[in-house]
């Protein structure tokens, strides 16, 4: 069972350039959380997607915004691009077979964008 | 901002119990209190959670004290592949509708 795979592992991009950002969640889950990591920092929530809608959103421009797909992948888009926005991004499924409580999510590898 | 506060750094000895603080003091009565771990490069794995008892599991244990306003996970034969960034993070108990907040974590350095 493969868990969450994101993709590209890399990336470098020139300020004011545009990004995407891929995600496909574990084999039964059906949300799907992206978060930002810069370096020495804990993961910052960005947004929440499920039933291909963004259900909940963190404290970020509204130059990040993504999309879900039927299949319930998402993609992360990161517009005009700024040096600040270089960090690891995360991508975190759960399942909605929740005992009362339990809200694990998983985590993918993450994609190491670097702004230069 | 995260409800939690813990140490910044712990060293522990290979083969020995790791004990990691959290204070939660500010914890609501529905919350519960959820360590994740994320070693060099990977992403956040899921340790633990618990409401107000304490739990274990193959991974380790939760001790969740009576007031609920700290806790301690302990990783109880800690080997090197244990070093990583501990994150412990208060989450209501409904659904999956919520967001984590990690704080900065403690870096636990397993020595040999």
């Amino acid at each position: 069972d493969a868990g969450v795979t994101q993709s590209p592992t890399h990336l470098i991009k020139t300020r004011g350039q545009q990004v995407t950002l891929r995600c496909s969640p574990k084999s039964g889950h059906d949300t799907v959380s992206w978060y930002q990591q810069a370096l020495g920092q804990g993961p910052q929530f960005i947004f929440q997607y499920y039933e291909e809608e963004e259900r909940q959103r963190g404290n970020f421009p509204d130059r990040f915004s993504g999309h879900q797909f039927p299949n319930y992948s998402s993609e992360l888009n990161v517009n005009a691009l700024l040096l600040g926005d270089s960090a690891l991004y995360l991508c975190a499924s759960s399942s909605p077979y929740l005992l009362a409580g339990s809200y694990e999510q998983y985590f993918g590898p993450g994609t190491r964008l670097t702004v230069t | 901002d995260a409800k939690t506060t813990q140490p910044p750094s712990m060293d522990c000895a290979e083969g020995r119990a790791a004990n990691l603080p959290c204070n939660h003091s500010t914890i609501s009565g529905n919350e519960y209190v959820y360590w994740y771990r994320q070693i060099h490069s990977q992403g956040p794995q899921y340790i633990i959670h618990g409401l107000k008892n304490n739990e274990t599991n193959e991974m380790a244990s939760l001790i969740i004290t009576e007031d609920r306003k700290s806790s301690t996970l302990i990783l109880p034969h800690a080997t090197l592949r244990d070093t990583a960034v501990y994150y412990c993070i208060v989450y209501p108990g409904s659904g999956n509708t919520g967001k984590l907040i990690f704080g900065q974590g403690t870096t636990l350095q397993v020595k040999p």
